[in-house]
């Protein structure tokens, strides 16, 4: 069965730092991938996804994500963290074989920032 | 556009009484979602439409959970006798074309059963 896994609950960086939140995931071939960011009280937003060709992807706020086939990771990284991405991230993988697009959540990880 | 649109966004309901949700997806969006969220959890898919037509449904949903999207616009989930286990937030995305491409998700709307 598919799973997706975000071992870190919670993180906490200071403002400036970088970050690497981890992904793994089981699934028998290469699934679509996506991270999507939720803040308190708002749905999930989408921070970047990869189908195919380059292994590392660029997304929206300054965030990019890279993926490893022989590690089955697609770990979220960005280079100096700003206060406002205190938030919550989750993984999440698509089947490539499945028509309807429904996705497959990890557990989320939680990231706090200090000042 | 503004939007995947969900209503009510806080519902309170006593053990053993019905609750309906709505969703209104960004419009000419073919493909609409219901998830579930738990408190520290990531969200579990429940089921999906595209357009009129329910394709695929979760085993997480259970007889007493029904959902419809009559005209292939928005669409309502409804739970019948509600348990406390269903306490959760119920999201709901929807997207165009193909796939896999970005689904947009509303803001939920969070069920409380007491």
């Amino acid at each position: 069965a598919q799973s997706v896994t975000q071992p870190d609950i919670h993180i906490t960086v200071s403002e400036g730092a970088s970050l690497e939140l981890r992904c793994n995931y089981s699934y028998g071939a290469t699934p679509y991938l996506f991270w999507y960011v939720q803040s308190p009280g708002q749905g999930l937003q989408l921070l970047l996804k990869y189908f195919s060709g380059d292994t590392l992807v660029q997304g929206i706020k300054g965030f990019e994500a890279e993926f490893k086939r022989s590690q089955s990771s697609f770990n979220l990284r960005k280079p100096s963290v700003h206060w406002s991405d205190a938030a919550e991230y989750f993984c999440a993988v698509g089947a490539r074989n499945n028509q309807g697009g429904k996705l497959i959540f990890g557990q989320g990880t939680e990231l706090s920032v200090k000042p | 556009d503004t939007g995947v649109s969900q209503d009510p966004r806080h519902k309170i309901t006593k053990r053993g009484q019905n609750v309906t949700f709505r969703c209104d997806p960004i419009s000419e969006h073919n493909r609409l979602y219901w998830y579930r969220q738990t408190l520290g959890q990531g969200p579990e898919f429940l089921t999906y439409f595209q357009n009129e037509a329910q394709l695929e449904k979760s085993r997480l949903l259970s007889d007493r959970f029904s959902a419809e999207r009559p005209k292939g616009s928005f669409s309502t989930l409804e739970i019948q006798r509600t348990e406390q286990g269903d306490s959760a937030m119920y999201l709901c995305a929807s997207s165009f074309g193909p796939p896999n491409t970005e689904a947009f998700f509303g803001q939920g709307t969070r069920l409380t059963v007491v």
